[in-house]
């Protein structure tokens, strides 16, 4: 069975770093693509994205100068840094295994909330 | 970007009645070489993840009740519940993946009457 767990700081100040990791269990991450979507509190889904086993990446260009994401297949994780960040990124961020590129998501972690808060 | 806007916001359906979301896309989501359609439907109950139901606009995921099923092509899509049960109360979000930015309808919460 696939599983994905996000985990990660949940608390993190204005203008500083949030980073999360996604650890993957049930299937290699050297198959299909990997995707970080985020949703603000009581509000709906926002794609931030995706990465392929490859490495390649695609990102939602409304992020893409402050998001890089990369692959772990040591561990069989991926990972999401975002920078300067601000109140407006405060959400639970989840990942999930994306199929297709773009491609819909079949799987998908628990989320965790990260607030931005000083 | 492709906008996905769903009616309505939000329904109420007494219990073994049918519901139908609706999902309008921006631009067509039908690709000409394979006729398909890059459209797919997610439950969202409180405290959850998204669960996948419908992907390709009409195909079920695995394990997803028959009371569920998807139609429409190019920019008009539908989510139906044929027999609405409790566990079906959620907010639904359609998506395309035609194109990235991938993006999502902003959801409509079901409840029941």
């Amino acid at each position: 069975q696939v599983q994905l767990q996000e985990s990660g700081s949940g608390l993190v100040k204005p203008s500083e770093t949030l980073s999360l990791t996604c650890t993957v269990s049930g299937v290699s991450i050297t198959t299909y693509s990997w995707t970080w979507i985020r949703q603000p509190p009581g509000k709906g889904l926002e794609y931030i994205g995706f990465l392929f086993y490859s490495g390649s990446t695609n990102y939602n260009p409304s992020l893409k100068s402050r998001v890089t994401t990369s692959l772990d297949t040591s561990k069989n994780q991926f990972s999401l840094r975002l920078t300067s960040v601000t109140a407006a990124d405060t959400a639970v961020y989840y990942c999930a295994r994306q199929r297709g590129a773009p491609g819909y998501f079949d799987f998908w972690g628990r989320g965790t909330l990260v607030t931005v808060s000083s | 970007d492709i906008v996905m806007t769903q009616s309505p916001d939000s329904l109420a359906v007494s219990l073994g009645e049918g519901a139908t979301i609706n999902c309008k896309s921006s631009q067509s989501v039908l690709y000409s070489s394979n006729t398909k359609n890059y459209l797919a439907w997610y439950q969202q109950k409180p405290g959850q993840p998204p669960k996948l139901l419908i992907y390709w606009a009409s195909t079920r995921e695995s394990g997803v009740p028959d009371r569920f099923s998807g139609s429409g092509s190019g920019t008009d899509f539908t989510l139906s519940i044929s027999s609405l049960q409790a566990e079906d109360v959620a907010v639904y979000y359609c998506q395309q993946y035609y194109s990235t930015p991938q993006t999502f309808g902003q959801g409509t919460k079901v409840e029941i009457k």
